[in-house]
């Protein structure tokens, strides 16, 4: 079975330019999430798709993050503009909906903002 | 707000020793989870605790679920070096949003 997908692995951007990062979840999984991951810190949730419908975006910087899930399948996170805090490992995870809902995560995407 | 609590943050042990790291949140959940996260790598599911009570064993290591004490254990038997890594336990609030610790750096030295 695949696991989660995502792309780029690494990138580099100066601050107040415009990223996008994408995620492939497992096939079938209903639920994705998109994570940040500060060094030394745990993963924070930034969105939870259920479907293509939002269900928690509490933690989400609106001001200059969103995020899509067109088609109820893949997902891309955007930042724009971005700010040297963002400097992060942006994670996505998916799950079942029903269950022990055990989330799978992708490799992650490392992001450097200089 | 689900708070979640980890220590220690640091562990240093010998190898063949055992050890325990605590996981403590703050409000009623009923499902609990503990990952590894190798450096510069994602994380790997180790356990999924659905209730109270519950007792999962994979190797050297075994994660328990006490619901009432919002309390969860990892204990490590006999740790070899392929465990260092760092182990997050995380808890599912509302929606199944979950919430994860600060993480515990386990280094297991000879």
């Amino acid at each position: 079975e695949a696991g989660v997908a995502q792309s780029p692995r690494y990138k580099i951007i100066e601050k107040r330019q415009s990223v996008a990062f994408w995620c492939n979840p497992i096939s079938g999984h209903a639920t994705l999430y998109w994570y940040q991951q500060i060094l030394g810190q745990g993963p924070k949730l930034l969105i939870q798709f259920q479907n293509n419908g939002v269900v928690d975006d509490s933690q989400l910087p609106k001001d200059r993050f969103s995020a899509e899930r067109l088609k109820g399948v893949d997902s891309t996170l955007k930042i724009q503009p971005a700010k040297l805090e963002d400097s992060a490992v942006y994670l996505c995870a998916s799950s079942l909906v029903a269950g022990p809902r055990e989330q799978y995560f992708g490799p992650g995407t490392r992001l450097t903002v200089t | 707000e689900l708070k979640v609590e980890q220590n220690p943050l640091f562990l240093s042990m010998q190898e063949g020793k055992n050890y325990t790291i605590y996981c403590n949140y703050s409000t009623t959940s009923d499902r609990l989870y503990w990952y590894r996260q190798d450096p510069g790598k994602s994380l790997e599911s180790l356990f999924v605790l659905l209730s109270n009570g519950a007792v999962k064993q994979e190797g050297r290591l075994m994660a328990s679920l006490d619901t009432k004490a919002r309390l969860s254990t990892l204990h490590i038997t006999a740790a070899v070096h392929d465990l260092s890594a760092t182990y997050f336990c995380a808890v599912a609030g509302t929606a199944s949003k979950l919430t994860f610790g600060t993480g515990t750096r386990l280094q297991v030295t000879l």
